[in-house]
């Protein structure tokens, strides 16, 4: 049964860089869209964007100039980069696996809360 | 790409039926048969209900039921419990630049 585990810290400091990590257990990278969703406290979810399996990857417009995703298939991990944050990226993050047959995210990790804050 | 519209709350008796709506556009929702429902408990990920619009992961109570209209697409929940208390985010494919849209949101309260 495939497992994701989101880590990194849950502190930034405005301006700098947000950075998480995504494990993926009990299964391969392989053949699926591995993305990163978040969702500010009491607000909806936001979709940021996916790194596919052969690692052409694809971004949130309003987010584009400031995301990195990128794929570790040696380590069967995803990672998140988010670059000159301040408090409106404050918000739990989520890496979830999405299905490109059914394009439904199937599997979710339990998610990671990262402020930021001086 | 704007969020999806869907009701703020919604609510019903036990054994009731409750229906949230979920409205895109015709680039979105009414543009592909991709809409999934998510379930979400306080402090928890969200979980998959309902994807393609009307099907069912293994182990999802049929009394969960997905359907679709146009540029709407609704989540029927009957026989509430108590358990199916809960947020519930709609989302839709939306091509392949701007892949996935959710929805705003509904809270659901068993009365």
């Amino acid at each position: 049964q495939v497992q994701l585990q989101e880590s990194g810290p849950g502190l930034a400091k405005p301006s700098e860089t947000l950075s998480l990590t995504c494990t993926v257990s009990g299964g391969s990278v392989s053949s699926y869209y591995w993305s990163w969703i978040r969702q500010p406290p009491g607000k909806g979810l936001e979709w940021i964007g996916y790194v596919y399996y052969s690692g052409s990857t694809n971004y949130k417009s309003s987010l584009k100039s400031r995301v990195t995703i990128s794929l570790d298939t040696s380590k069967n991990q995803f990672s998140l980069k988010l670059n000159s944050v301040t408090a409106a990226d404050t918000a739990v993050y989520y890496c979830a696996r999405h299905s490109g047959a059914t394009k439904t995210f199937d599997i979710w990790g339990q998610g990671t809360m990262v402020t930021v804050s001086s | 790409q704007s969020a999806l519209t869907q009701p703020p709350s919604a609510s019903g008796s036990p054994g009731q039926s409750v229906t949230i709506s979920c409205t895109g556009t015709s680039s979105d929702v009414g543009g592909y048969n991709y809409v999934s429902w998510y379930q979400q408990h306080p402090g928890k990920a969200p979980k998959l209900m309902i994807y393609e619009v009307t099907k069912r992961p293994s182990g999802v109570p049929d009394r969960f039921s997905g359907s679709k209209s146009g540029n709407t697409a609704s989540l029927t929940v009957s026989g509430l419990q108590a358990e199916d208390e809960a947020d519930y985010y709609c989302s839709s494919y939306a091509g392949s630049n701007n892949f996935d849209v959710f929805g705003t949101g509904t809270k659901v309260t068993v009365l």
